[in-house]
């Protein structure tokens, strides 16, 4: 099992660009989200998904779009590229309703915004 | 409102001895799970341990203690008998029950130094 996989590792853009960031998970999930790292700020809650077609926004969503088609995968595409959008994305699913099981990290992209 | 606060600045420690890393939380939902992750230098998010709200005992897993104290809303991690590859970034967070999404502090800088 691959568990988390993302794409790719590492990405510059320039400002105005767009891209989309690729998660996929193998362990049958239902719980995937998007989290971005700036040093000293910890990680914080982009979007999140509960299953399949369901998404919504986490604590920072602007800039942001998602969506869920699959169970498997979960998307983050930036719209229009900025610098404050520079950061690490890490993707994480868990089992929905299952309290303690911890979260499943991917192993992250670190984005560059010039 | 920040809900998980983590205050200490980066801490340096002698190999073999322990280390505490504190971290207190904010919830008015009597349903929560209380989770330590690691980040290493290479950037992947390790869990390390987990203390249900409801548990009454500490839990543990190896060198790593969750010295949970409810009333204070305190989950302090204690890791004993430090290794050099235990230096990395510590990552206290909380789902709450209502909405099975994970909040994180800002993380805690531990050097080991032999």
């Amino acid at each position: 099992n691959a568990g988390v996989t993302q794409t790719p590792k590492f990405q510059v853009l320039k400002t105005g660009q767009s891209m989309t960031l690729q998660c996929a998970q193998d362990m049958n999930h239902e719980y995937m989200s998007w989290y971005r790292q700036d040093p000293g700020m910890g990680l914080r809650l982009i979007h999140y998904s509960v299953g399949a077609g369901i998404t919504d926004q986490g604590e920072v969503p602007n800039g942001y779009n998602v969506s869920r088609s699959t169970t498997e995968d979960f998307p983050l595409r930036l719209l229009s590229a900025a610098p404050s959008q520079t950061s690490v994305y890490f993707c994480a699913t868990h089992s929905f309703g299952v309290f303690f099981d911890e979260q499943y990290f991917g192993p992250g992209t670190r984005l560059t915004v010039t | 409102a920040q809900k998980i606060t983590q205050t200490q600045p980066g801490m340096f420690v002698q190999e073999k001895e322990a280390v505490t890393l504190d971290c207190t939380y904010d919830t008015s939902d009597p349903s929560y799970g209380l989770f330590w992750y690691k980040q290493p230098s290479s950037g992947e998010m390790i869990f390390l341990i987990y203390q249900g709200s409801y548990d009454q005992q500490n839990a543990t897993e190896g060198r790593y203690s969750l010295n949970f104290q409810k009333a204070r809303k305190s989950a302090n991690l204690v890791i004993s008998a430090s290794q050099l590859g235990d230096s990395a970034m510590y990552f206290c967070a909380m789902r709450e029950g209502g909405n099975n999404r994970l909040a994180f502090g800002k993380g805690n800088q531990v050097v080991v130094i032999p």
